[in-house]
């Protein structure tokens, strides 16, 4: 079955850098495009990041674009979000979702991780 | 930025119950919404994908339906495990693809 494995959250200071990891299994990892979608405390959703099947394509949400970076590696079946300049608004828990459809992204999630929170803090 | 509404906010409900939720958009997302279901402590789970179709898995009671800027989704029979919090998702603009505020549906 598909599993979507985060890890890599913490406390960090303003201003510093952090790498998320998503291990999958289950599927054809390098058939999908992924995205890293967080939740701040008590809050709804927010869609974050993707990354095409391949790598080549990247999109970024606004808000991010400039100080997160999405990445993976189809032979490690690993996902990648590195987050840098971290500003206490981006204290959330982090998820990374499998696109809905194989090949091009149709931005839907079929499946998620649990989860992984980084909080910034002094 | 496409704003999705939902309403009611929170939604109390006995089993067996219908559920009706509703989700609104600034601007017409043609049938390109998503609802999504996430209990406490854990991930959403995808329920219904453009608009209408149940993903892998999931009950027939949860159907969906809707066009351009207003969609429902609808419990047809509330089930113990249902009662959580349900979230629209829009992907009309991606890649700038937002989630609506939810709807909480506890048990009444």
């Amino acid at each position: 079955q598909v599993q979507l494995v985060e890890s890599g959250g913490g406390v960090v200071q303003p201003g510093r850098s952090l790498r998320l990891s998503c291990a999958a299994s289950g599927f054809t990892f390098s058939s999908y495009g992924m995205h890293w979608v967080r939740q701040a405390p008590g809050k709804g959703l927010q869609w974050v990041a993707v990354i095409a099947n391949d790598g080549r394509d990247k999109k970024y949400a606004d808000s991010v674009k400039g100080r997160l970076t999405i990445s993976r590696d189809n032979p490690k079946n690993t996902l990648y979000l590195q987050m840098n300049s971290l500003r206490a608004e981006d204290t959330a828990v982090y998820y990374c979702a499998r696109d809905a459809k194989l090949g091009a992204a149709i931005y839907h999630f079929d499946h998620w991780g649990q989860g992984t929170l980084v909080t910034v803090s002094s | 930025e496409i704003v999705l509404t939902q309403s009611p906010a929170t939604l109390s409900l006995s089993p067996g119950e219908r559920a009706t939720l509703s989700c609104r958009a600034s601007q017409s997302v043609s049938s390109y919404l998503a609802w999504y279901q996430q209990k406490p402590g854990q991930a959403p789970r995808l329920l219904i994908y453009d608009a209408s179709n149940r993903a892998t898995g999931i009950p027939a009671r949860f159907s969906g339906s809707g066009s351009g800027t207003h969609f429902t989704l609808t419990i047809s029979s509330l089930e113990p495990e249902d009662f959580a919090i349900y979230y629209c998702q829009q992907r009309s603009n991606w890649p700038q693809v937002t989630f609506g505020p939810g709807t909480k549906v506890d048990i009444k």
